[in-house]
């Protein structure tokens, strides 16, 4: 119940297409939802966050849409540059938890 | 600037030898915690620290210690118990729930 499942594992998109990452989670206690991104030999550092009583969320290019029947997050990632290449985790926290539980990570690859 | 600072970048470790990594916060966050990054894999926690002179094992506790003797400060020591120890070694912070973490750079540990 403390997992958060992220598929894809990779993901190739063309420059300028609209990479979608996708999270999973089980406990509906969560309610704290990051995405963090992180370029090769650096640490993560935090992309975008969203609450559950909102179903999107955009800062610039990346979007978070949030589905709460489903227990489902994405991140979008608008005309996608090859700057944007790196590996993206997904996390979930409760109120009163110290701790995040993080997804697998997706590696994105944007091609020129 | 407030941020995290690890050191060193770079690390390296006979077999047999304890090695301490340093982590240093100047953001007065009361959270701090360390991660483990094996390559193209995700974050797994090893212990983490709510208050001073207080610290919890993670999922990944074995052949590690810690200390947190100050609210800046959480050094790893990675023990000669510690198998594998060959790794990216990750130290974060946060505010407390809905903050998000704040990573370091990290440190690359490598056994030789």
């Amino acid at each position: 119940q403390q997992q958060v499942k992220q598929s894809p594992q990779s993901l190739i998109v063309q420059k300028g297409g609209i990479p979608i990452i996708n999270c999973a989670y089980e406990n509906t206690a969560f309610d704290y939802f990051p995405w963090y991104q992180q370029f090769p030999g650096k640490g993560p550092a935090l992309l975008i966050a969203i609450r559950p009583d909102v179903s999107e969320k955009k800062e610039g290019r990346f979007t978070i849409s949030f589905n709460k029947s489903a227990k489902q997050f994405s991140l979008h990632i608008m005309d996608s540059q090859p700057g944007d290449s790196a590996t993206y985790f997904c996390a979930a926290s409760m109120l009163g938890a110290q701790k995040l539980v993080f997804g697998q990570g997706t590696r994105l690859t944007i091609n020129p | 600037d407030g941020g995290i600072t690890q050191s060193p970048k770079y690390l390296f470790r006979k077999e047999g030898q304890n090695v301490t990594l340093s982590c240093e916060q100047n953001l007065n966050h009361d959270a701090m915690y360390w991660y483990r990054q094996d390559p193209g894999q995700g974050l797994r926690l090893i212990y983490y620290s709510q208050i001073v002179n207080d610290f919890q094992k993670g999922d990944i506790a074995e052949g590690y210690s810690v200390s947190r003797e100050k609210k800046e400060s959480f050094p790893l020591t990675v023990t000669s118990a510690q198998k594998n120890p060959t790794a990216f070694y990750l130290c974060a912070s946060s505010m407390g729930f809905g903050y998000g973490y704040t990573f370091g750079s990290g440190t690359r540990l490598t056994v030789v």
